[in-house]
């Protein structure tokens, strides 16, 4: 069974631009969920989907967006790039059924705002 | 709100002896507990969880986890460290309140095992 793929890996961008970061949940699964983490922050929840709805979300600026589409796949977009959005983006998958289900997740993608 | 608090930022021990990772929370009802490992540049791996039954609870690579209700904690343990279980671990709950999936990390604790 495929696991959690995340592309691209490692992205650097400039303040100002806005930046697409895409996740292929594990087949099966309806949910998706983003997180930021830094070594300042730790792991903090961006947002979650369950088919191609949005759930639930946390506390960040409107600048942070994102979409689930009918295969499940979701992209998250972060516009207007500062130099704070430096930080490893995680996406996690599940089955999305309840709280007691574990989630699975991506490698990761690496952005540096420059 | 729920939260988790890891109270050590590094353990260190040596390969061979036991080793415990702390974990607390806090819920309004009853804890979904996960524990789960990040090795370096990577994303995080799932070890073990906790959703009723049994206190203890064993997951991936030996290690296993003491849930204790009274003292709200959750803490993950191996009988005998490995050089390659140093890692960065996390402690986490979640919320399946208002019909979503959301995990709630405690800030991690870097796990050195020392050959």
């Amino acid at each position: 069974k495929a696991g959690v793929t995340q592309t691209p890996r490692y992205l650097i961008k400039t303040r100002g631009q806005q930046v697409t970061l895409s996740c292929s949940p594990i087949s099966g699964h309806r949910s998706v969920s983003w997180y930021q983490q830094t070594p300042g922050q730790g792991l903090q929840f961006l947002f979650e989907y369950f088919s191609e709805t949005q759930r639930n979300k946390g506390n960040f600026p409107g600048r942070f967006s994102g979409r689930q589409f009918s295969n499940s796949r979701s992209e998250m977009n972060v516009s207007t790039l500062e130099l704070g959005d430096s930080a490893l983006y995680l996406c996690a998958s599940s089955d999305g059924t309840g709280g007691e289900t574990e989630a699975f997740f991506g490698q990761g993608t690496r952005l540096t705002v420059v | 709100a729920q939260s988790v608090a890891q109270p050590e930022d590094q353990v260190n021990v040596a390969e061979g002896n036991p080793l415990t990772v702390k974990c607390t929370y806090s819920v309004s009802g009853n804890p979904y507990l996960f524990w789960y490992v990040q090795y370096p540049n990577r994303g995080l791996q799932f070890l073990l969880k906790y959703i009723t039954g049994d206190n203890l609870v064993k997951g991936s690579y030996g290690f296993e986890a003491e849930f204790n209700k009274s003292q709200t904690s959750f803490h993950l343990k191996k009988p005998s460290a490995l050089v390659s279980d140093s890692a960065l671990y996390f402690c986490a709950v979640s919320d399946s309140g208002a019909g979503s999936y959301q995990l709630t990390f405690g800030k991690g604790t870097k796990l050195s095992v020392i050959p």
